[in-house]
């Protein structure tokens, strides 16, 4: 089953502790992207990688760090977290060059307290 | 600004037509337009994308201005299941590679 997959799904943390949120697809697609989803805000791009080794800042990237050294795997990393990533994130996947559907995981709830 | 508009809500009787419009009246020509919705405790699903002419699918219309400056995703008839939000999104072709989301419209059906 083609699908693009999240972990954690929940996590609570406090602030400065390291986390890292994995993503990985198994469609062979070259493009990735992270998503935040803040209430009243829609989903805001933090950073896209549009084939391994190339990443790419979004429109809110502060605060977070990705890499890209395998194609099916996207990770986002928060180096010190603090209460305002406290959000629902979303990976998504998608062919390069296609325009066709971008494929999204089920999400995965970050509290930072 | 590149983002897109939308109305934060809406409403609609259960089995009657609903249009959904969307502004992205900075659109550039090689910006294609897709259309996603959000059921609740979910990630966004793909409804629907076009670049100048109106496309239909099974699920959805989509309907671009002549101009590309608006468009406006149709269901036919509504259902329960298709409250959501839906968000409009500018894909972006030329140059950086970004899918750029409103804030999305949320659609109550009504029974």
């Amino acid at each position: 089953e083609a699908q693009v997959t999240q972990n954690p799904r929940y996590l609570i943390t406090v602030t400065g502790k390291k986390l890292t949120v994995t993503c990985s697809q198994n469609m062979n697609h070259e493009y990735m992207s992270w998503y935040r989803q803040d209430p009243g805000l829609g989903l805001r791009q933090i950073y896209y990688s549009m084939n391994v080794e190339v990443t790419d800042k979004g429109d809110v990237p502060e605060g977070y760090k990705v890499s890209r050294k395998e194609k099916r795997n996207f990770p986002l990393i928060l180096e010190s977290p603090s209460p305002n990533q406290t959000s629902l994130y979303f990976c998504a996947s998608t062919q390069q060059g296609s325009v066709g559907e971008l494929f999204f995981g089920e999400g995965s709830r970050l509290t930072v307290l | 600004d590149a983002k897109t508009t939308q109305p934060n809500s809406m409403e609609s009787n259960e089995e009657e037509p609903v249009h959904l419009p969307c502004n992205h009246s900075t659109i550039s020509g090689t910006d294609y337009i897709h259309w996603y919705r959000q059921l609740p405790s979910q990630g966004p699903e793909y409804v629907i994308h076009g670049l100048t002419s109106n496309v239909n699918n099974r699920m959805a219309s989509l309907a671009i201005a002549e101009d590309r400056k608006s468009s406006t995703l149709i269901l036919h008839r509504a259902t329960l299941r298709d409250a959501a939000v839906y968000y409009c999104i500018r894909d972006r072709r030329a140059g950086t590679y970004k899918y750029i989301f409103g804030t999305g419209t949320r659609l109550k059906v009504l029974a």
